[in-house]
């Protein structure tokens, strides 16, 4: 029952390194997502993908960057960290139906804790 | 950016009592509402997904109501419990493809 993996669950940075956060889904999920979770603030969505090859941008896509090569991994790229994205990251999995995903539930890992110095 | 409100930002109830939250949303252009539950130190949990104006869904002493037309819905929990301690977050689509979360309704239960 291993559902929406993330890695690393916590992770401290200094401004301007790179770093990759994993998420794999084991549900053979379409569609995959991340959002970051800051104080007062809702989910916010990074970026999300419909399938192997698909990926678009949300609503806060900028220094983050993804790729989805399988269905199972959906990464996410810091390029330069900055400490703005100090952040909780999540991501979200969920079966894809005609006309779209936002009528299925959200399947969501446990979170990845990023600090950046 | 989808505005997705969501009242009172935090409600602190005795056991037993009966609660209820709202979300609000625009009402044009409606896909879908969700509503998630997100315990301390867990991740969101689905509770519901609601797609047509009048929709109702039960899950044991937790139900929501949906009105599109207006853009709310409404969570209510029935004669809650400790366990019931928790973030309760809406999120609406009108894409099909991306959720707006609002900053959720924190409850706290105590006995």
């Amino acid at each position: 029952n291993a559902g929406v993996t993330q890695t690393p669950k916590f992770q401290v940075l200094k401004t301007g390194q790179s770093m990759t956060l994993q998420c794999a889904q084991d549900m053979n999920h379409e569609y995959m997502s991340w959002y970051r979770q800051d104080p007062g603030m809702g989910l916010r969505l990074i970026h999300y993908s419909v399938g192997a090859g698909i990926t678009d941008q949300g609503e806060v896509p900028n220094g983050y960057n993804v790729s989805r090569s399988t269905t199972e991994d959906f990464p996410l790229r810091l390029l330069s960290a900055a400490p703005s994205q100090t952040s909780v990251y999540f991501c979200a999995s969920s079966y894809s139906t005609v006309g779209g995903v936002a009528n299925q539930p959200q399947h969501f890992g446990d979170g990845t804790r990023l600090s950046i110095l | 950016i989808l505005n997705v409100e969501q009242s009172p930002q935090s409600l602190h109830v005795q056991e037993g009592d009966s609660t209820n939250f709202t979300c609000s949303f625009p009402s044009s252009n409606f896909y879908a509402l969700h509503w998630y539950r997100w315990e301390t130190a867990k991740s969101p949990e689905a509770l519901f997904v609601m797609t047509l104006n009048g929709d109702e869904k039960k899950k044991g002493r937790i139900s929501a109501t949906l009105n599109t037309k207006e853009g709310y819905s409404y969570l209510y929990i029935k004669g809650s419990q400790p366990e019931d301690s928790a973030t309760y977050l809406c999120a609406y689509s009108n894409s099909g493809y991306a959720l707006n979360f609002g900053k959720g309704t924190s409850l706290l239960v105590t006995p």
